[in-house]
């Protein structure tokens, strides 16, 4: 695609539910990143594929919290048992090599909040 | 570790008069890039420029330009002849240079509001 698509735009849950993010990267980028940005703060790093490989998901703020991306496209963030701390809104990028001097691309995230 | 600072939360300027963010950051490795995005109320995270620290010229790219001083590792974007289109959320990016390198560090952000 033209851009990288997340989906849903917004999700609300309750607390103990499962959520699921899904991230549609820039069709032949190599490397997705998911980014977690807290209100009134920067993006913070969560985990990094390149293809379909999970290189680092040290990011990651708990078992709670896991990252797919089976076939080196789409990319699904999955958090179990959802908390309130869970709000925030969940970034993706993508860059088209291994290495991101150029810069990420993003796309316009998933608001995720917790009731 | 590597850690970026912005120290205005929040900035304002005229349209068409020149706004500086600013930006530190604090690293002991010598290669690395830097980088402003821009954060609009549709939330994606819009490259604004890129410098590489090996570089000392000074990246611009139209209206947006920086003022990369590597020995007080300081990143400051400057925008000349804001427009209302400038109103955004504005944050500075370090990354270390390397293969399969991916962790991108972000500042806390500066909210720029042009006023008309």
């Amino acid at each position: 695609g033209a851009g990288v698509s997340q989906s849903p735009r917004y999700k609300v849950a309750k607390r103990g539910q499962d959520v699921a993010l899904r991230c549609d990267p820039i069709s032949g980028h190599v490397s997705l990143f998911w980014y977690q940005q807290a209100l009134g703060q920067g993006p913070e790093f969560l985990t990094y594929f390149q293809n379909e490989a999970q290189l680092d998901k040290s990011g990651l703020p708990s078992d709670r919290f896991f990252a797919e991306r089976p076939e080196g496209s789409v990319s699904t963030l999955k958090i179990q048992r959802t908390q309130q701390e869970d709000s925030a809104v969940y970034l993706c990028a993508s860059s088209l090599g291994g290495t991101g001097r150029l810069g990420y691309t993003f796309g316009s995230g998933t608001r995720l909040t917790v009731v | 570790a590597q850690t970026v600072t912005q120290s205005q939360p929040e900035m304002s300027v005229q349209e068409a008069e020149t706004v500086t963010l600013s930006c530190t950051y604090d690293t002991s490795e010598n290669n690395y890039y830097l980088f402003w995005y821009k954060q609009p109320p549709s939330r994606q995270m819009i490259l604004v420029i890129r410098q590489e620290a090996y570089k000392q010229q000074n990246a611009t790219e139209n209206r947006f330009s920086v003022n990369f001083q590597k020995a007080a590792k300081s990143f400051s974007l400057k925008i000349s002849d804001s427009q209302l289109g400038d109103t955004a959320m504005y944050f500075c990016a370090f990354m270390l240079r390397g293969y399969n390198n991916n962790d991108m560090r972000f500042g806390a952000g500066t909210r720029l509001t042009v006023k008309p």
